[in-house]
């Protein structure tokens, strides 16, 4: 167990629906990374949010948001989902991305997407 | 921009045997992170093991182990006396050390692991 929780395990919608993803960091990390697993594009990179601001995007789609709340956790908005969405959608954590010592990504167990 | 390659999709090993994942990167930076994650069924993303690009020595972690070769550009993950429980698949990743830039991990395509009895 990471100590990276993320809710729900899975989800199951329609295609033009909206859904949040939801994730809480291990306790006292302040970094909160997306990633998106699919079976054509690998593991991909989304967005981190540090200390509840942005810090980094990466082939975020315009169709999905994500904030980081006072107490850390973090959301994934998908909205007007399509069929290519369907994927696996991981949070990870890191203590302090700045600090050398806090480099390691710790990942939550993920969130299955099924866009039917 | 940075790349992991993978260059074997699936390998396999018989149990107790040793067995190594090969992993090459592309990078103009001189310090960086790299990192080994396990997926087993489960799907849950495990770090096995982790290397700071400074340091020549390689990491050990029980029976994981890498040979780390900068100047190749090479990391490969050796694992000895491979277990029934080490089936999965095998992601290698870079981290940027460059820590105003960017903290993604960008990730290999993975390595298929299967262990037979």
């Amino acid at each position: 167990d990471s100590g990276v929780t993320q809710t729900p395990k899975h989800l199951i919608t329609a295609t033009g629906q909206r859904v949040t993803l939801r994730c809480s960091p291990r306790s006292g990390d302040l970094s909160v990374y997306w990633y998106q697993q699919s079976l054509d594009q690998g593991l991909q990179f989304l967005i981190q949010y540090y200390n509840g601001e942005e810090r980094a995007k990466g082939n975020i789609l315009e169709r999905f948001s994500a904030q980081q709340f006072p107490d850390l956790h973090s959301e994934l908005n998908l909205s007007s989902l399509e069929l290519g969405d369907s994927a696996l959608y991981f949070c990870a954590s890191s203590t302090d991305p700045t600090a050398g010592v806090g480099d390691t990504q710790y990942f939550g167990p993920g969130t299955r997407l099924t866009v039917l | 921009a940075q790349t992991v390659t993978q260059s074997q999709p699936e390998m396999s090993v018989q149990e107790a045997e040793t067995v190594t994942l090969s992993c090459t990167y592309d990078t103009s930076e001189s310090d960086y992170y790299l990192f080994w994650y396990k997926q087993p069924p489960s799907r849950q993303m495990i770090l096995v093991i982790r290397q700071e690009a400074y340091k020549q020595q390689n990491a050990t972690e029980n029976r994981f182990s890498v040979n780390f070769q900068k100047a190749a550009k090479s990391f490969s993950l050796k694992i000895s006396d491979s277990q029934l429980g080490d089936a999965a698949m095998y992601f290698c990743a870079y981290r940027s050390s460059r820590s105003y830039n960017t903290d993604k991990l960008i990730f290999g395509t993975g390595t298929r692991l299967q262990v037979f009895p």
